[in-house]
């Protein structure tokens, strides 16, 4: 069964640092990884989707890695801002075409 | 280009009620899924829609049901609301066959008193 980790489940850090999240999965046989950012009481928005082919996308100032041998992938966050501040969800879609779900990261941005 | 609609934006309901909430697909999407999320955590996918039947359900009772009527739009039904119903419920959509790349509404919070 696939499950799905992320740490840490909550950070604080001054704005302007780079930061990294982490997420890690138990079966590497995954279609894809998706990052995803959710604000307090609000739905899911997509920020960033891997195939299982790929070893990083880039979209701004966000990256996110994949090792799949490895179950791992890492969302780096280049010069932090305040609004930043969100709570950051990792899935992978395993091989019944769901998305499996980490518990997320709550990241806060201090101005 | 209207995203993925959901509504009502928030439900309180009485233990043993039964509650309905609904979802409108992005324009050109035919497939509907259903999440949970409780507080803290990540959601738990409750079933998926496509061409009016339910194709995929994960490990949720039979009170939960739903439907899919032929514009594709969609509705999650919950009987017999318990205490732990509580949470924020997720419609999603995608083309059929293309369930990795889904389209997220912005989420029913129902509270279970």
């Amino acid at each position: 069964k696939q499950e799905v980790t992320q740490i840490p489940a909550a950070l604080s850090v001054p704005e302007g640092e780079n930061l990294v999240l982490n997420c890690s999965f138990t079966d590497s046989a995954i279609y894809n990884l998706q990052w995803f950012r959710q604000d307090p009481g609000k739905g899911l928005t997509s920020l960033l989707l891997i195939q299982s082919s790929q070893r990083e996308q880039t979209s701004g100032r966000l990256n996110a890695s994949l090792d799949k041998s490895s179950g791992r992938s890492t969302l780096y966050i280049a010069a932090s801002q305040p609004g930043d501040s969100a709570t950051y969800l990792c899935a992978v879609v395993d091989s019944n075409y769901q998305l499996i779900w980490g518990a997320g990261t709550k990241l806060i941005i201090k101005p | 280009d209207a995203g993925v609609t959901q509504s009502p934006t928030h439900l309180i309901k009485t233990r043993g009620q039964q509650v309905t909430l609904r979802c409108s697909p992005k324009s050109g999407h035919d497939t509907v899924s259903w999440y949970q999320q409780a507080l803290g955590q990540g959601p738990q996918f409750i079933f998926q829609y496509y061409e009016e039947e339910e194709r995929q359900r994960g490990n949720f009772p039979d009170r939960f049901s739903g439907h899919q009527f032929p514009n594709y739009s969609s509705e999650l039904n919950v009987n017999a609301l318990l205490l732990g119903d509580s949470a924020l419920y997720l419609c999603a959509s995608s083309l059929q066959g293309r369930s990795y790349e889904q389209y997220f509404g912005p989420g029913t919070r129902l509270t279970v008193t």
